[in-house]
């Protein structure tokens, strides 16, 4: 099976920064990678996909980039909102998710 | 509004069985394959099973091979997740998510709130 690792767990920051989650894949997984955002007590819900691909109706200051083996969130100016949990999710091959990383409030 | 919306959590011993239903409201759910998620008190996502537009195609992790397995009926816009040899380890919140594909190996745009299942003696 092909593993996600997601770096960091935790990342701490403040409203305005701009900021990077990393997801890695134990192989190539082309571009079969969905990013999402959950909050506490929330269905999670589905910002990127196929890497680069915003989705409809969510803000352009998130972003993402990578293809292979590697990829990363960035969200160009942190607001409020913007405080959850992220994950990365590979697809194509069965599924399977990327155990979280937690950004929180500085 | 579109929307999933799932039932049929509760708490049941371990050994016992349990019937999770996934109902589709404002588009056609035959024209898309439906995943199960589940994320256990406190961590991450971890995906469970899918099923294709007609059903022909179902997948699932190697935790829940050999006990859950999962079905549709299109004429009720319904899919199910029948949860069979429960073990603790499958407590849970379960959520029912939307493949923009017919086969199911795509990303998930859409999400219910997800039942809970707590396996108990």
């Amino acid at each position: 099976d092909i593993q996600m690792t997601q770096s960091p767990s935790t990342l701490s920051a403040s409203v305005g920064d701009r900021v990077t989650i990393t997801c890695r894949a134990s192989q190539s997984i082309s571009s079969w990678l969905a990013w999402y955002q959950q909050k506490p007590g929330k269905a999670p819900k589905l910002l990127i996909y196929k890497a680069s691909n915003l989705e409809s109706g969510v803000p352009s200051r998130f972003s993402g980039s990578g293809s292979g083996t590697e990829f990363t969130l960035t969200i160009s100016s942190l607001q409020p909102d913007d405080f959850a949990t992220y994950y990365c999710q590979r697809y194509n091959s069965y599924s399977a998710f990327g155990q979280g990383t937690k950004l929180e409030i500085k | 509004q579109v929307q999933l919306v799932e039932s049929g959590g509760g708490v049941v011993q371990p050994g016992r069985s349990l019937r999770l239903s996934c109902a589709a409201s404002e588009f056609t759910l035959s024209n898309y394959a439906i995943h199960w998620v589940r994320q256990a008190p406190g961590k991450g996502l971890e995906w469970v099973a899918v099923i294709s537009y007609d059903g022909s195609n179902k997948y699932f992790a190697d935790s829940v091979k050999g006990r859950f397995t999962v079905s549709r009926d299109n004429s009720k816009n319904r899919v199910y997740l029948q949860l069979n040899s429960l073990r603790a380890e499958d407590t849970a919140l379960y959520y029912c998510a939307r493949d923009p594909s017919l086969t199911g190996d795509y990303y998930m745009d859409v999400w219910g709130k997800g039942t809970t299942v707590t396996v108990s003696s």
